[in-house]
């Protein structure tokens, strides 16, 4: 069975700039989450789709960060314009049902923003 | 914010168990405790779960005191592959189940 795939797995960009990142869920999972991992922290979540409908995005910051399910299967994380404090680790991760017990994670997106 | 308190790092000798502890002394009754660890450069990989009982497979086994409030992941026979951070995250059967990690335990096994 294939992972969770994602891409870019590294990009540098300026402050100010946009970025965005893909994710490919495993096949069949309905459920889809993004994560932001700053240096020496936890995962933390950005923000977790059910098929393609919005189920928590309280911790997205609007005002710069979207993100997009379309068809309910990839996802794009996008940042606008990008800050120095948005270097982190973006990790993609699904699973089975909302109600799952286990995620499957991707590798993630290394974003360094100079 | 995180429910739970882990120590920061810890040290294993290739090949002895390593015990993980995890306090969640605010956990309520129908939240399950989980453990994932994130080896370096990788995601986070699902390790095990469970809500009263013990738990044991092909992994880990995960002992849970009889009042909820602390628990233990038991590697057996710790490998250097098994050099990671080990985050024990609580959550609820209810609402949107997500996770909120900490900062987790970084275990480094040594040769």
């Amino acid at each position: 069975e294939a992972g969770v795939a994602q891409s870019p797995r590294y990009k540098i960009i300026e402050k100010r700039q946009s970025v965005a990142f893909w994710c490919n869920p495993i096949s069949g999972h309905a459920t889809l989450y993004w994560y932001q991992q700053i240096l020496g922290q936890g995962p933390k979540l950005l923000i977790q789709f059910q098929n393609n409908g919005v189920v928590d995005d309280s911790q997205l910051p609007k005002d710069r960060f979207s993100a997009e399910r379309l068809k309910g299967v990839d996802s794009t994380l996008k940042i606008q314009p990008a800050k120095l404090e948005d270097s982190a680790v973006y990790l993609c991760a699904s699973s089975l049902e909302l109600t799952s017990r286990e995620q499957y994670f991707g590798p993630g997106t290394r974003l360094t923003v100079t | 914010d995180a429910k739970t308190t882990q120590p920061t790092s810890m040290d294993c000798a290739e090949g002895r168990a390593a015990n993980l502890p995890c306090n969640h002394s605010t956990i309520s009754g129908n939240e399950y405790v989980y453990w994932y660890r994130q080896i370096h450069s990788q995601g986070p990989q699902y390790i095990i779960h469970g809500l009263k009982n013990n738990e044991t497979n092909e992994m880990a086994s995960l002992i849970i005191t009889e009042d909820r409030k602390s628990s233990t992941l038991i590697l057996p026979h710790a490998t250097l592959r098994d050099t990671a951070v080990y985050y024990c995250i609580v959550r609820g059967d209810s609402g949107t189940y997500k996770y909120i990690f900490g900062t987790g335990t970084r275990l480094k096994v040594l040769a």
